[in-house]
């Protein structure tokens, strides 16, 4: 198993750019969310899903939409890049909710200018 | 909501004594306590959980205690050595539809060789 995936690995965005990071598991994890990380705040849950077609909003929803049309991919989008989400992404999957194993992937370093 | 501090920062022992990392919580509700290992340039890994029915858990060099009163509970690492240095996060988190798993802001630990 690859466990979780995420692509790109570092991105450089101008501000006002979108874009889409991309997140993949093949574990069969029913609930997937994204955090971002930024020096001295921890880990901050952005958005969450616990089962295809089912989304929610995390801690700091504001300026990224997601989508979940397959138990496997949990895409996160940046509608209009700010420097404010200059920061590291990271996705993470468990079974079930979030008091189960959370597995995260390696990150996406993104940069916004 | 939860809130979940972590003390100190930093922290810098010799290799082969004991680091203690500890975590506070304020929500009384809370019963799941996982800590996180965050090697550098990588996604944070559960290195050891415990639920609130335990007051320790053990596996090999770390250990984990809970205090439930007192609301606060504790990673024991022994025998540290130099693969130990990374950053440490705890996070509290209850069971139930609505629960969140909220992470502490992350702790340095560098074990001097």
């Amino acid at each position: 198993n690859a466990g979780v995936t995420q692509t790109p690995k570092f991105q450089v965005l101008k501000t006002g750019q979108s874009m889409t990071l991309q997140c993949a598991q093949d574990m069969n994890h029913e609930y997937m969310s994204w955090y971002r990380q930024d020096p001295g705040m921890g880990l901050r849950l952005i958005h969450y899903s616990v089962g295809a077609g089912i989304t929610d909003q995390g801690e700091v929803p504001n300026g990224y939409n997601v989508s979940r049309s397959t138990t496997e991919d949990f895409p996160l989008r940046l509608l209009s890049a700010a420097p404010s989400q200059t920061s590291v992404y990271f996705c993470a999957s468990s079974t079930r909710r979030r008091t189960e194993t959370q597995y995260f992937g390696p990150g996406t370093r993104l940069l916004v200018l | 909501g939860e809130n979940v501090e972590q003390h100190p920062s930093t922290l810098s022992v010799q290799e082969g004594d004991s680091a203690v990392i500890k975590c506070t919580y304020s929500d009384s509700a809370s019963n799941y306590f996982p800590w996180y290992k965050q090697e550098l340039g990588k996604g944070p890994q559960l290195i050891i959980d415990i639920r609130s029915n335990v007051g320790e858990k053990k596996d090999q060099r770390i250990a984990v205690t809970l205090n439930k009163t007192a609301k606060h509970f504790s990673l024991h690492i022994t025998e540290t050595q130099p693969e130990d240095s990374a950053v440490y996060f705890c996070a509290a988190s209850f069971t139930g539809a609505n629960s969140k798993l909220t992470f502490g802001k992350g702790i340095t630990l560098s074990v001097r060789p």
